[in-house]
């Protein structure tokens, strides 16, 4: 759609299980981001990474752990979760990492038993 | 904490008429932006206003910015079923590297 692709698109996992969510971007973007938007609650930013390094953890739980190979690729790893964790996920990318558009992927909507 | 704040919370009207939604925020900004998501999906940018700029035009969009009342307007003219859709506000405050995104406005064009 916008350039920004993310698999999967859903996933149910249990609260011991360990996944993994991946984020490309094919728009030559140096930052990336992980959003996590919950039903009723404004999108709230989780990680930022510009040319592969972590500005920004918004005190996001330990259980939730991000990696950045390359600036094209991220990936939000999963572990122990609990059912609050249950939200659509979302990647997005942009050229800097201060002021500009950002392009979001479809998201992946994650359920947590 | 949540910067901007949309309003209406919910909007339904009949296509052919104009949608307006408004969006408040608390400190300066660098720029603010207009988001479209569609049920369950991504979010697609639709405009940015920089923080020198009063007014800005995109097709069927007019966004406004008032920074001495710090806040904006998405007018959306002639509206289409294709619209409905949530409309989120964003900011980045000066100084900041953050998107800030408010709760949204969720818009319903009634064929």
């Amino acid at each position: 759609e916008t350039g920004v692709t993310q698999t999967p698109r859903h996933l149910v996992m249990g609260m011991t299980n360990k996944k993994s969510l991946k984020c490309e971007q094919h728009l030559g973007h140096n930052a990336m981001y992980w959003y996590k938007q919950s039903a009723k609650k404004p999108l709230e930013l989780m990680f930022v990474y510009n040319f592969k390094e972590q500005t920004e953890n918004n005190s996001v739980p330990s259980r939730f752990s991000p990696e950045c190979p390359n600036s094209s690729h991220l990936f939000l790893h999963l572990h122990t979760l609990q059912p609050e964790d249950s939200a659509l996920y979302l990647c997005a990318s942009s050229q800097v990492i201060r002021t500009d558009t950002q392009y979001f992927g479809p998201g992946t909507r994650l359920t947590v038993l | 904490s949540q910067q901007g704040e949309e309003d209406p919370q919910a909007l339904s009207i009949q296509e052919g008429e104009n949608a307006t939604m408004n969006c408040s925020y608390k400190t300066s900004i660098n720029n603010l932006q207009w988001y479209r998501q569609n049920s369950g999906r991504g979010l697609v940018h639709l405009i940015l206003i920089r923080s020198n700029e009063r007014e800005k035009h995109s097709g069927r969009l007019r966004v406004t910015l008032d920074t001495s009342k710090k806040s904006s307007s998405l007018l959306i003219t002639a509206s289409r079923a294709a619209d409905t859709a949530s409309y989120f506000c964003a900011t980045i405050m000066s100084g900041s590297e953050k998107l800030v995104f408010g709760k949204g406005t969720k818009l319903t064009v009634n064929p």
